[in-house]
C-alpha cells in the first residue's frame, strides 16, 4: 500500500513565524502535491510538482513556498505565517501517466495565533 | 478553481438504504474520480471512470459518467453506519491536476 505521511497531525504556531509542513512518500511517485482545505471552500491546490527540484504555482500559492530536493519528500513552507493560513493542509502523491489515483497524508491541522 | 459541483451538500439515511450523489463539471476530461474523507482525515480514492467509460462497479459502488451531460453520480447500495464521511468528485483534466468539487456530506443512521 502506498503511504504518504505529513509530520504533524496538529500544529499550532504564531503569526510571522516560518512554518514547515514535512511530506515523504515510499512509492517513488513523481508527482505530489500540497492542498489546503476549508469549510465551504474545499480542496485548494497550493503547489505541485512534477519532479525533483520542479514546482508549479497552484490556484493558491501566495504566502507559501515549496522545496522537493528528494523525490519521496516534498515540504510547505509559509513563509511569514499570518491567520488566514489557519486550515487543513494536505498532501498526496501520483505516479506518472494517465489514469492514476492520488494518495493523500492524513493530513496536518494548522492554527496560527 | 472548483470545477466539480456536487449535490446534495448533506445527505442523511437509514443504514440499509441506498445513497446516491451528484456530480457536475464544466469542461472536458480524462477521467473522473471519488474519494471519501472521513472526518479529520485524508482523502481515501474509492473509484476511477475514463471518459470513454459509462459505468464502472466496485464492491457496493456503482459510478455512471455522462460526458455529454458533463455529470457524474456515485451509488452507494446497502449503505452501513461506516459508510458515513464526506464523499468528493475529482476531474482529471489537462496538466496532471485533479479539481475536486465541495463534496457531500454523507450521514448513515443506525
Amino acid at each position: 500500500d502506498v503511504k504518504v505521511t505529513q509530520s504533524s497531525r496538529y500544529l499550532v504556531k504564531r503569526t510571522g513565524e516560518k512554518v514547515f509542513l514535512e511530506c515523504v512518500q515510499d512509492m517513488d511517485h513523481e508527482n505530489m502535491f500540497w492542498y489546503r482545505q476549508d469549510p465551504g471552500l474545499g480542496l485548494r491546490l497550493i503547489y505541485f510538482s512534477y519532479d525533483v527540484k520542479m514546482k508549479e504555482k497552484g490556484d493558491i500559492p501566495e504566502g507559501y513556498s515549496v522545496s522537493r530536493e528528494k523525490k519521496e519528500r516534498f515540504s510547505l513552507i509559509l513563509e511569514s505565517a499570518s491567520t488566514n493560513q489557519t486550515s487543513m493542509y494536505l498532501c498526496a502523491s501520483r505516479p506518472q501517466g494517465f489514469h492514476q489515483p492520488q494518495h493523500f497524508g492524513d493530513g496536518t491541522r494548522l492554527s496560527i495565533l | 478553481s472548483q470545477q466539480g459541483e456536487e449535490d446534495p451538500q448533506a445527505l442523511s439515511i437509514q443504514e440499509g438504504e441506498n445513497a446516491t450523489m451528484n456530480c457536475s463539471y464544466k469542461t472536458s476530461i480524462n477521467n473522473l474520480q471519488w474519494y471519501r474523507q472521513n472526518s479529520g482525515r485524508g482523502l481515501v480514492h474509492l473509484i476511477l471512470i475514463r471518459s470513454n467509460e459509462r459505468e464502472k462497479h466496485s464492491g457496493r459502488l456503482r459510478v455512471t459518467l455522462d460526458t455529454s451531460k458533463k455529470s457524474s453520480s456515485l451509488l452507494i447500495t446497502a449503505s452501513r453506519a461506516a459508510d458515513t464521511a464526506s464523499y468528493f468528485c475529482a476531474t482529471d483534466g489537462q496538466g496532471g491536476k485533479l479539481i475536486f468539487g465541495q463534496g457531500t456530506e454523507l450521514s448513515v443512521k443506525p
